[in-house]
């Protein structure tokens, strides 16, 4: 049962390079969020899809974009990454509106 | 103010003691609630929802006031294996938000 998986698991980016974290669910989610964790500021929403072809924004968008062109991959893009992305990255998923949600293992993301 | 408020400890217990904190809320139109933990910055897993009712699953018990926008989180008769950061999280439509977290560590 592989649940949600992320890659990369790891990466270190130079300012201003691009990349791709992809987040791929095999269980047939119909909601799917990128998340990013901080020291002391807790899970913080960047953007969300309710279903495939759909994206939304979160709480701290900028900086980030989404594609959600299969259901099953959620797609977190960095156009130009700053220092201030530098941060531990977790994706979720959910069945419908009001269960749980199932986290992958987390990207540790450092911008030098 | 934040949409959601953690007490983030830590709360520093010994073995067989027991521990309860809060989780305040902002939106009032939240539907469903859970409570997820969290290990030493690894993914959060769900812990138990949290049902109007109040609910309880072994040795945790959690509660949700709708009128004063809180859930609360009770631990009994504490295992070092309960040392970990207790994320609430208040669901309003398709939005998960996330506290910061409480942080419990369980002495022996």
């Amino acid at each position: 049962n592989a649940g949600v998986t992320q890659t990369p698991k790891f990466r270190v980016l130079k300012t201003g390079q691009s990349m791709t974290l992809l987040c791929a669910q095999d269980m047939n989610h119909e909601y799917m969020y990128w998340y990013r964790q901080d020291p002391g500021m807790g899970l913080r929403l960047i953007h969300y899809s309710v279903g495939e072809g759909t994206t939304a924004k979160g709480e701290v968008p900028d900086g980030y974009n989404v594609s959600r062109l299969k259901k099953q991959n959620f797609l977190l893009g960095l156009e130009s990454a700053a220092p201030s992305q530098t941060s531990v990255y977790f994706c979720a998923s959910t069945r419908h509106q009001n269960t749980e949600a199932f986290f992958g293992q987390g990207t540790r993301l450092t911008v030098v | 103010r934040k949409e959601v408020e953690q007490d983030p400890g830590p709360f520093n217990v010994p073995e067989g003691a027991t521990v309860a904190f809060n989780c305040t809320y902002s939106n009032s139109a939240s539907q469903s609630f859970f409570w997820y933990r969290q290990d030493c910055r690894k993914e959060p897993k769900l812990l138990m929802s949290v049902y109007s009712s109040g609910n309880e699953d072994g040795r945790f018990t959690a509660q949700l006031n709708r009128a004063s926008q809180y859930i609360s989180l009770l631990i009994r008769d504490s295992k070092l294996s309960d040392s970990a950061t207790y994320l609430c999280a208040p669901r309003n439509d398709y939005k998960l938000s996330f506290g910061a977290g409480t942080t419990v560590t369980v002495r022996a």
